[in-house]
């Protein structure tokens, strides 16, 4: 059974940089038929897709962030990662990795969210 | 691409169906048949429900059903039950080669 684990600190402060790391367990990431994603929801509101990445490198992220998100891979570690720079209180949420389907890219394996809250 | 546009409430008596409409553009659901749904009980990670307008994943009961005309797609779920309390999100690729969500959709029993 695929799971998915988030990691990454729980509490920032504005303008720092946000870096979440998700490892990939029962399953290689290495598998020609996914991509890997990242999505957010901040507390009492919808979901948002951020960006995803193919094993070999390949990215895709949301226009609405402006340049501010990196999301890289390591196969050794089946682990992918975001990097979401300056921060501020709009980035408060909770943050989903998942498994993508390469052809259309719905998500069908999702890790349980990591909380990540922007300190005053 | 803006957020797909969902109601924000559904509610249904125990053992009626209702329907979730996800309204996207031609750039978005109108474009392709990649559209799929989630549903999300209160504090728990969304599961996958739907996908490619009207397909189910193994483990998914059949009282879920979706289908799609022109830039809007709909989730029907027949027989209402408790357990189907939760809100419910639809998603769709799109032709900048990004996803996007709906704004979401809480389901209430009355």
């Amino acid at each position: 059974q695929l799971q998915l684990q988030e990691s990454g600190p729980g509490l920032l402060k504005p303008s720092e940089t946000l870096s979440l790391t998700c490892t990939v367990s029962g399953g290689s990431i290495s598998n020609t038929n996914y991509y890997w994603s990242w999505i957010r929801q901040p507390p009492g509101k919808g979901l948002e897709w951020l960006g995803n990445i193919y094993f070999r490198g390949t990215t895709y992220h949301n226009p609405s962030l402006e340049g501010r998100l990196t999301v890289s891979v390591d196969t050794s570690r089946n682990q992918f990662s975001l990097k979401l720079t300056s921060v501020t209180a709009a980035d408060t949420a909770v943050y989903y990795c998942a498994r993508q389907i390469f052809y259309s890219w719905n998500f069908d394996y999702w890790g349980q969210g990591t909380l990540v809250t922007l300190a005053s | 691409h803006s957020a797909l546009t969902q109601p924000a409430s559904v509610s249904g008596s125990p053992g009626q169906s209702i329907t979730i409409s996800c309204t996207g553009t031609s750039s978005d659901i109108g474009a392709y048949n990649y559209v799929s749904w989630y549903q999300q009980p209160p504090d728990k990670a969304p599961k996958l429900i739907l996908y490619d307008i009207t397909k189910r994943p193994s483990g998914v009961s059949n009282r879920f059903s979706g289908s799609k005309s022109g830039d809007t797609a709909s989730l029907t779920i027949s027989e209402l039950q408790a357990e189907d309390e939760a809100d419910y999100y639809c998603a769709s690729y799109t032709t900048s080669t990004t996803s996007v969500f709906g704004t979401g959709t809480k389901v209430t029993l009355l």
